[in-house]
């Protein structure tokens, strides 16, 4: 069962305010990635764990904070949302033995007001 | 961060035609190219991969990858209603931690009755 689910599926936020989305993957998938998705741009690589061990992209550093209590679930958090966050955030899992194929879920639609 | 370019940002063809679209990278440090497809409300799903020069090919589609010039393209042929989506080209780079993997802005495809 390859499924990659993720939470909220919505979010509405209000400027200033945290945000926790949540993802989690049953494939026993040692590394999982967060990817923020505007309209007609790429979807970004913000950071992606490696089991343990986390990798952040320099430029959202620090933007976006992220765990991973165990290899099954993996959040990310955003500490005082701006309006620039609007966007869709793709969860995705792999297995780093592979060639780096992913598996994304459905994403969270965050809006920020 | 690694650039991955796609051409053309749309493209409109009848049902039973060939499709073809294109993707360069500016990083040599890549150990496979992607093709990915998203169709609406779901979360990206990889086609296939290849990281030989050369032509791979599954089922209606074909991959063609030249190293020397960073360049994929992808080649639907008996193009059908359901391959209307959004194409993702992205690259994986090994880390000592996992693959990082960065995509394209896409390319949207949209295959006429």
């Amino acid at each position: 069962d390859t499924t990659v689910k993720q939470n909220p599926r919505y979010k509405l936020a209000r400027v200033g305010k945290p945000v926790n989305l949540i993802c989690s993957q049953t494939m026993n998938h040692d590394t999982m990635y967060w990817y923020q998705k505007k309209p007609n741009q790429a979807p970004k690589l913000l950071l992606f764990y490696y089991d343990k061990i986390l990798n952040r992209e320099a430029d959202t550093f620090e933007k976006f904070q992220s765990s991973r209590p165990n290899n099954s679930f993996c959040s990310l958090y955003i500490g005082s949302a701006g309006l620039e966050y609007s966007a869709m955030y793709l969860c995705a899992s792999s297995m780093g033995r592979d060639t780096g194929q992913l598996y994304f879920g459905e994403g969270s639609k965050l809006t920020v007001l | 961060q690694q650039k991955v370019q796609q051409s053309p940002e749309s493209l409109s063809v009848p049902e039973g035609g060939m499709a073809s679209l294109n993707c360069t990278s500016s990083d040599r440090n890549f150990q496979y190219f992607w093709w990915y497809r998203q169709h609406s409300g779901e979360g990206p799903k990889a086609l296939m991969s290849i990281f030989s020069d050369g032509d791979k090919k599954e089922g209606r589609f074909t991959a063609h990858l030249n190293k020397a010039s960073l360049h994929v393209s992808l080649h639907i042929r008996d193009s059908q209603p359901s391959d209307s989506a959004l194409y993702f080209c992205a690259v994986s780079e090994r880390r000592t931690g996992g693959y990082k993997v960065v995509f394209g802005s896409g390319t949207r495809l949209l295959v006429s009755p």
